[in-house]
């Protein structure tokens, strides 16, 4: 079942402009993860964030976390063309032994 | 440093045929392992994951099967397969939850 909804589905910008995603889930979490897919290809690990954490950093990337709204929002800021791709939250629940739950990605288009 | 592999990495594959997609691991010793699968456009859908040799845990009733004959080797596999197991198939391994490393996915079309 999808726990993960990022929104929006599609953001396109210009390059140096800050791009945001944000993602909702629905049950207790002990972390939140940003996963970044090029076209056609695996799935990158970006940045986690712990349940008792309320904003990380990583190079151009800030996460926040919103465990009383179930939310968490991704920043890239200063956006370069390499930048496109398809980005995704992804959450574990609580239970031992549980893989991860994606949501269904944003697509994140940076022109030059 | 941890490697992985998945092949092969396109497909085209007849209806009612049978299917074996490979996944191998390597650099890390008793890896958590997992089969997802992707249409086109949407997100991730887990199908099986793995904690150890002979153990899998379904997460998605379907023709589809998984194996894990070796410590690092996870195999999906189908008797005969459907038009809508087209798709985009990713292989994941986790040591330390939760943190997961995807391989380069094999594209799947079933004509």
């Amino acid at each position: 079942s999808q726990q993960g909804e990022e929104d929006p589905q599609a953001l396109s910008i210009q390059e140096g402009e800050n791009a945001t995603m944000n993602c909702s889930y629905k049950t207790s979490i002990n972390n939140l993860q940003w996963y970044r897919q090029n076209s056609g290809r695996g799935l990158v690990h970006l940045i986690l964030i712990r349940s008792n954490e309320r904003e990380k950093h990583s190079g151009r990337l800030r996460v926040t976390l919103d465990t009383s709204k179930k939310s968490s929002s991704l920043l890239i800021t200063a956006s370069r063309a390499a930048d496109t791709a398809s980005y995704f939250c992804a959450t574990d629940a609580r239970q031992a032994g549980t893989a991860l739950i994606f949501g269904k990605g944003t697509t994140l288009s940076v022109s030059s | 440093s941890q490697t992985i592999h998945q092949w092969p990495a396109t497909l085209v594959q007849p209806v009612g045929s049978p299917l074996s997609l490979e996944c191998t691991v390597e650099g890390t010793s008793n890896p958590n392992l997992y089969w997802y699968r992707q249409a086109a456009g949407r997100g991730l859908q887990l199908l099986f994951y793995s904690v150890g040799i002979g153990q899998i845990s379904s997460e998605v009733p379907q023709n589809l099967s998984a194996s894990r004959p070796q410590d690092r080797q996870f195999i999906l596999s189908s008797k005969k397969l459907l038009l809508s197991d087209s798709g985009f198939y990713l292989c994941a391994w986790s040591a330390v939850h939760p943190e997961q490393f995807f391989g380069p996915g094999t594209r799947l079309t079933v004509l």
